[in-house]
């Protein structure tokens, strides 16, 4: 397994603002994801932190939006940018620890007001 | 891409029955099962999980089973007690490398 630190755990934003997510790991791990977890439902993969290289981005979601940084094996950031209430959600980091295995961090609550 | 469909959406139980949540996945090249418990307010947590050339894993009172060629996954809790109560996701994925994509969800309610 490995333990994960993300912060901020829960934030009140502004709408027109930007709020950065960071993501720290005890280990260096390959593999780093972005979910959303909106109240009451599913993980949502928001895209693959790539070490070295661009994140990969899914379906619906945009590096303008929702750019990411992953400068080492160990840590990894998501910025909400330009949030509307739309954007109020859980937004929580993944690593892969190899094999497939796959653990979260603790997930930032964030509301757009 | 990979769909998964998780069911049922909500499950309630007598303490000590038993619970069974069913999913089935569209990508065959699929290979790695998980099943994730979510209390509220915290983080997915892994509980068990199966691989493509396996067709049951059984951990205490859990346990999971596949069916490759019908696509489907169940996981199975036997002697449910109140702290079982909580949000299940299935998921899968492929290689190792790619990310889960999750099921709905079942909200699981074990009364006492």
């Amino acid at each position: 397994s490995a333990v994960i630190s993300q912060k901020p755990s829960r934030d009140i934003c502004q709408r027109g603002t930007s709020l950065t997510i960071q993501c720290q790991v005890d280990s260096q791990v390959t593999m780093m994801f972005w979910y959303r977890q909106q109240p009451g439902q599913s993980l949502t993969l928001i895209a693959t932190a790539n070490q070295g290289s661009e994140a990969t981005y899914e379906s619906g979601f945009v590096i303008d939006k929702f750019p990411i940084s992953r400068p080492n094996l160990t840590f990894s950031t998501l910025t909400v940018s330009n949030m509307s209430p739309e954007d109020s959600s859980i937004y929580l980091c993944s690593v892969e620890t190899g094999a497939n295995e796959a653990f979260f961090g603790q997930g930032t609550r964030l509301t757009v007001v | 891409g990979e769909n998964v469909e998780q069911h049922p959406s909500t499950l309630s139980v007598q303490e000590g029955d038993s619970a069974v949540i069913k999913c089935t996945y569209s990508d065959s090249a699929s290979n790695y099962f998980p099943w994730y418990k979510q209390e509220l307010g915290k983080r997915p947590q892994l509980i068990i999980d199966i691989r493509s050339n396996v067709g049951e894993k059984k951990d205490q009172r859990i346990a999971v089973t596949l069916n490759k060629t019908a696509k489907h996954f169940s996981l199975h809790i036997t002697e449910t007690q109140p702290e079982d109560s909580a949000v299940y996701f299935c998921a899968a994925s492929k290689q190792a490398g790619t990310a889960l994509i999750f099921g709905k969800g079942t909200t699981l309610s074990v009364s006492s």
